[in-house]
């Protein structure tokens, strides 16, 4: 069965500190994974990693996979209190017409 | 583009009683649609996937006589948490994918459900 774990589960940091959330997959058939913040309401995309090596990056933040280790890591620097979200990585099983398997989700509260 | 939209927004029911959640692709024709299911400081669980004009196909513990749902046209997919208890309070998202076999998910804003 497809897994994706998440570490920390939360995390409290002060503004303009500079976070890294953990995702690890055990997954069959890998073909991307996928990162999302969430705030009050639904998930919003942030990025999907399809190769090993190659650095994401918007604004911020900046995500990059390790195929070799079947982990990602996001990447926030400068934290402001807007950061301050669930974070969710997930795997799209393309076997199952796509469906995600989310992580746990890390929780992070940037204190001002 | 690639709107999808849920009412209502949240619901306040009785025990005992029924509950009708819609999720609707706006601006485009959802092939699939995914029903999620969150508890606080949970992550999303899947509860069903959908294609339209077919039967849903549920997750493992899903009872699907107790969510029942509906996709019946290519914008509009319906779960209704039938004989609702304090236990199903949760928040309940959708997401649309225009095709089949795709990563490409929009969510909804979510449904949040009380059921006292």
């Amino acid at each position: 069965e497809d897994k994706v774990v998440q570490s920390p589960l939360s995390l409290v940091v002060h503004e303009g500190d500079t976070v890294t959330l953990n995702c690890s997959y055990e997954v069959t058939n890998f073909r991307s994974l996928l990162w999302y913040k969430q705030e009050k309401k639904a998930p919003t995309f942030l990025f999907m990693l399809t190769s090993s090596g190659i650095e994401k990056k918007s604004g911020r933040l900046s995500s990059i996979l390790d195929k070799k280790e079947l982990s990602s890591i996001l990447n926030i620097t400068a934290t402001q209190t807007g950061d301050s979200a669930i974070y969710l990585c997930a795997h799209p099983n393309y076997n199952q017409g796509g469906k995600l398997i989310f992580g746990q989700g890390t929780e992070l509260s940037v204190k001002p | 583009g690639a709107v999808v939209s849920q009412h209502p927004s949240w619901v306040i029911c009785k025990s005992g009683t029924s509950v009708k959640i819609e999720c609707r692709s706006l601006d485009f024709q959802a092939t699939t649609m995914f029903w999620y299911r969150q508890f606080p400081k949970q992550s999303l669980m899947l509860m069903a996937t959908s294609n339209e004009g077919s039967k849903a196909t549920y997750e493992q513990g899903v009872e699907k006589d107790k969510f029942l749902i509906n996709h019946a046209s290519l914008t509009l997919s319906t779960l209704t948490v039938t004989s609702a208890h304090p236990e199903d309070s949760s928040f309940y998202i959708c997401s649309a994918s225009q095709r089949r076999i795709s990563y490409e998910q929009y969510f909804g804003p979510g449904t949040r459900l009380t059921v006292t």
